[in-house]
């Protein structure tokens, strides 16, 4: 079975600090590790993927994640974060063998100007 | 290049009623996804297809939901009759194709409300 666990329902940071939007995983065999933004009234938007290679991944918008497979988490993390960061961000897992994406609960992103 | 287009955006109706819902993917996308999101969770996935073939739908409750993709391209997802705990975002996703690492593209969605 696999499962994602984003143990934080919200978090706060001001404008131009670093943040970090935590994400922890569990599936059988190597998993692939994407990350989702939503804005309100919106879809989801892609930001990155982990696949294999480099544990370090960048994305969309200058946000980047750091696959960790003996911790089995993908944290995503921007160096400085900007107002219109504000959103619900979104870790997913699939793992080799699953039709499809299995999604945490989301972590609520306000950046405070 | 046209992202994954939804309609209705917004849809209320009373339970017992019928309702639908309408996708169509990024052109040139084979694999096409219907998820529920239920207010303060993430997309669960109702149904899959490749082209106009079902791959999954083992989470869809089919005494009332159904889905279907007939000419492999834009796809229809129906409620009959909908019941409260419907209320929910209905998201269509598409991909290139349905291999794991492929990256699936989200539409909008349709918010649902049942009363």
């Amino acid at each position: 079975a696999q499962s994602v666990a984003q143990p934080e329902d919200q978090v706060n940071v001001a404008e131009g600090n670093p943040l970090t939007v935590k994400c922890t995983y569990s599936v059988s065999g190597n998993p692939y590790l994407f990350w989702y933004v939503q804005y309100p009234n919106r879809g989801l938007q892609f930001l990155l993927k982990y696949i294999t290679g480099d544990n370090l991944v960048k994305g969309s918008y200058g946000f980047e994640a750091e696959f960790n497979k003996s911790q089995t988490s993908f944290h995503l993390k921007k160096p400085s974060a900007l107002v219109s960061d504000s959103a619900l961000y979104f870790c997913a897992v699939r793992g080799r063998g699953a039709n499809n994406l299995f999604f945490g609960t989301g972590t609520r992103l306000t950046v405070i100007p | 290049e046209a992202g994954v287009a939804q309609s209705p955006r917004y849809k209320i109706i009373e339970k017992r009623q019928s309702v639908a819902f309408w996708c169509n993917p990024i052109s040139g996308h084979a694999t096409l996804y219907w998820y529920q999101q239920i207010l303060g969770q993430g997309p669960k996935l109702l149904i899959q297809f490749q082209n106009n073939g079902v791959v999954d739908d083992s989470q869809l409750p089919k005494d009332r939901f159904s889905a279907e993709r007939l000419k492999g391209v834009d796809s229809t997802l129906k409620i009959q009759p909908a019941k409260l705990e419907d209320s929910a975002v209905y998201l269509c996703a598409s991909s290139l194709e349905a291999t794991y690492q492929e990256t699936q593209y989200f539409g909008p969605g349709t918010r649902l409300l049942v009363l």
